[in-house]
């Protein structure tokens, strides 16, 4: 089966510095990468998705994530942190049968 | 907004009990996902339908059903509630049933079981 790894549970950045949530992936076959934020009482929002083609992708809210093949890894990045990014994040995959396996999630802390 | 919508939002019962909850997917789509969201477990995949037939099924208790009917939304009962079963409950939807297609979140419905 299809699984993802968020190493951290917790990540905190100052706000204005660049934020890295890192995510590992395990698949057999083509990867279908996924990252969601979920803010406090509220459901998963889309950011972005990995299906083929240019290894950055760019989602919303300037995130952008970094598929690397090699490394079996699928981080989640931003250039500069907004404490409005405060948040959790889910990095996700397609599993077989189409539903979407959910990592366990990792908390963001933005420091004013 | 993401289109998809759960009711109720917030539902507290007595063990033993059993309650419905429900979900209307986005317009166009056919596919509806349930989850579980709860401290200690993270968020598990429960069951999934496409165009009103089971597809895939996950960690879902045998007290619990679901079904999509024809109009395509969806309800998932939960029976004999136990205190374990207190969680945060959300519904997705997507357009089709493919690897590549994104699903989109309700809400959530949250579930405290006393």
């Amino acid at each position: 089966a299809q699984s993802v790894a968020q190493p951290e549970d917790q990540v905190n950045v100052a706000e204005g510095n660049p934020l890295t949530v890192k995510c590992t992936y395990s698949v057999s076959g083509n990867p279908y990468l996924f990252w969601y934020v979920q803010y406090p009482n509220r459901g998963l929002q889309f950011l972005l998705k990995y299906i083929t083609g240019d290894n950055l992708v760019k989602g919303s809210y300037g995130f952008e994530a970094e598929f690397n093949k090699s490394q079996t890894s699928f981080h989640l990045k931003k250039p500069s942190a907004l404490v409005s990014d405060s948040a959790l994040y889910f990095c996700a995959v397609r599993d077989v049968g189409d539903k979407i396996i959910f990592g366990k999630g990792t908390r963001l802390h933005i420091l004013p | 907004d993401s289109g998809v919508t759960q009711t109720p939002k917030h539902l507290i019962t007595a063990t033993g009990q059993r309650v419905t909850l429900r979900c209307s997917p986005r317009s166009g789509d056919l596919s509806v996902y349930w989850y579980q969201q709860s401290l200690d477990q993270g968020l598990q995949f429960l069951i999934q339908y496409y165009n009103g037939e089971e597809r895939a099924k996950g960690n879902i208790l045998e007290r619990f059903s679901a079904q999509q009917f024809p109009d395509l939304h969806s309800e998932l009962n939960l029976s004999s509630l136990e205190l374990g079963d207190s969680a945060l409950y959300f519904c997705a939807s997507s357009v089709a049933a493919s690897a590549g297609n994104t699903i989109y979140f309700g809400e959530g419905s949250w579930l405290t079981v006393v």
